[in-house]
């Protein structure tokens, strides 16, 4: 399969804890984002990466959300000391970036329920 | 500040008809649109796509329509398939950033 990987597929935490999600772009992808859905919502653009390079970010990342993406490669997103209202389905997407037609693919998601 | 808006949030059609799947935005900087189908528990799968020099484009049984002075696209689905049941949702961006926006989405559902 060589599609958008990400792990974990689900993930349950306490308040207050950190989790940290990863994103496997399609190989020969430039470009990976992070968004976030929620229920009955269509997702919302946190990030994204020019190859390592982070060249946006959406005012809804707060400072307790970071994401990495070290070698141009994979991608995580750490969020740090959680609140219920993180609870929501994280999806990565990746593209090749030519513009002005930039068809991004997306993974499976991670849901994270926050108690 | 919803640029992107899929008023209806459901749609039944009968198989073998067509469905009529609608958005409209706001932005007039957006110049890409797509469409994306999303089954339970996956996430969002690239269906279809349309530049703004166009005003039609087609793959197999899936056609996007794009009217620019509306702000207004459509994608038709003709003949519709109970494999079609989704939750469709409309994407748009501009080529002068990479913030796509997206439709809060309509649930498909072809009866046979």
């Amino acid at each position: 399969d060589t599609g958008v990987s990400q792990d974990p597929r689900h993930k349950i935490t306490k308040r207050g804890q950190n989790v940290t999600f990863r994103c496997d772009p399609i190989s020969e992808h430039n470009r990976l984002y992070w968004y976030r859905q929620t229920l009955g919502q269509g997702p919302e653009f946190l990030t994204y990466f020019q190859n390592e390079a982070q060249l946006e970010k959406s005012r809804l990342l707060s400072d307790r959300f970071s994401a990495e993406r070290p070698k141009g490669s994979f991608s995580t997103l750490e969020i740090q000391r959680t609140e219920q209202g993180d609870s929501a389905m994280y999806l990565c997407a990746s593209s090749l970036a030519v513009l002005p037609t930039d068809t991004q693919y997306f993974g499976p998601g991670t849901r994270l329920t926050v108690l | 500040d919803q640029q992107v808006k899929q008023n209806s949030p459901s749609l039944s059609v009968q198989e073998g008809r067509i469905s009529i799947l609608n958005c409209d935005y706001t932005n007039s900087m957006f110049d890409y649109f797509l469409w994306y189908k999303k089954y339970p528990a996956e996430g969002p799968t690239f269906l279809i796509s349309i530049s703004s020099i166009k005003d039609k484009n087609e793959d197999g049984r899936f056609t996007v329509f794009l009217n620019k002075s509306a702000k207004h696209l459509s994608l038709h689905i003709v003949p519709s398939q109970p494999g079609d049941s989704a939750v469709y949702f409309c994407a748009a961006s501009s080529s002068n950033n990479n913030d796509m926006r997206f439709g809060a989405g309509t649930r498909l559902t072809v009866k046979p």
